[in-house]
């Protein structure tokens, strides 16, 4: 049972490159999320999608795009990335309803260092 | 805006010791609040959620409490033991959905 499984753990880039993080779960959550984290700072979201289909931005959505390409699978672009993406992404999945036996499900992070 | 702080930032104690970490939130209308683990270059791992109508969860050795009036959280965890080192974050939930919003953590190292 993996979970929330994210790629790659590291990447460099530099700036004006792109990339794709991807991220899948195997639990058949309908809701993913995006967030990531800087030193010092807590969680942000970036995205979420509700369910297959659907995506919204979250707190800090700039620079950033999602792409919901089935339940199992959710995937942020970087189209051209900026020093200030560098960062830890995280995954995570959950049913579409918060619940006490229901908790919110992380990958182990991406992190990403633009130069 | 909602706003959520941990204060401190890094706490040492000696193992054994019963210890709080500290959670407090700007916005009282809050839908939930959850803690959350962080061990180093992991995800975050779901300890215990409090819904707004309750006052505290128990899992173990943690204990949770929800003070909304007051904007208030603490993580109470009894006879601390190294395993439990780690980053502690709190998050507060707006609505039902997951969409959350984190204090910075705290970091904890419980020594042998």
């Amino acid at each position: 049972n993996a979970g929330v499984t994210q790629t790659p753990k590291f990447q460099v880039l530099k700036t004006g490159q792109s990339m794709t993080l991807q991220c899948a779960q195997d639990m058949n959550h309908n809701s993913m999320y995006w967030y990531r984290q800087d030193p010092g700072m807590g969680l942000r979201l970036i995205y979420y999608s509700a369910s297959e289909g659907t995506t919204d931005k979250g707190e800090v959505p700039n620079g950033y795009n999602v792409s919901r390409l089935n339940k199992r699978e959710f995937s942020l672009r970087l189209e051209s990335a900026a020093p200030s993406q560098t960062s830890v992404y995280f995954c995570a999945s959950s049913p579409p309803w918060l619940a006490e036996n229901s908790p919110l499900h992380f990958g182990n992070g991406t992190r990403l260092t633009v130069t | 805006k909602q706003e959520v702080t941990q204060i401190p930032a890094a706490l040492s104690v000696p193992e054994g010791e019963n210890l709080v970490l500290n959670c407090s939130f700007t916005d009282s209308a809050i839908y939930n609040l959850q803690w959350f683990r962080q061990d180093p270059g992991k995800g975050l791992t779901s300890l215990l959620l409090i819904q707004s109508s309750q006052r505290e969860q128990t899992s173990g050795r943690l204990n949770a409490s929800l003070d909304k009036s007051s904007g208030r959280s603490t993580l109470y965890i009894a006879a601390s033991q190294p395993g439990d080192s780690a980053t502690y974050l709190c998050a507060v939930g707006m609505d039902s959905s997951y969409k959350l919003i984190f204090g910075s953590g705290t970091r904890l190292l419980v020594r042998p």
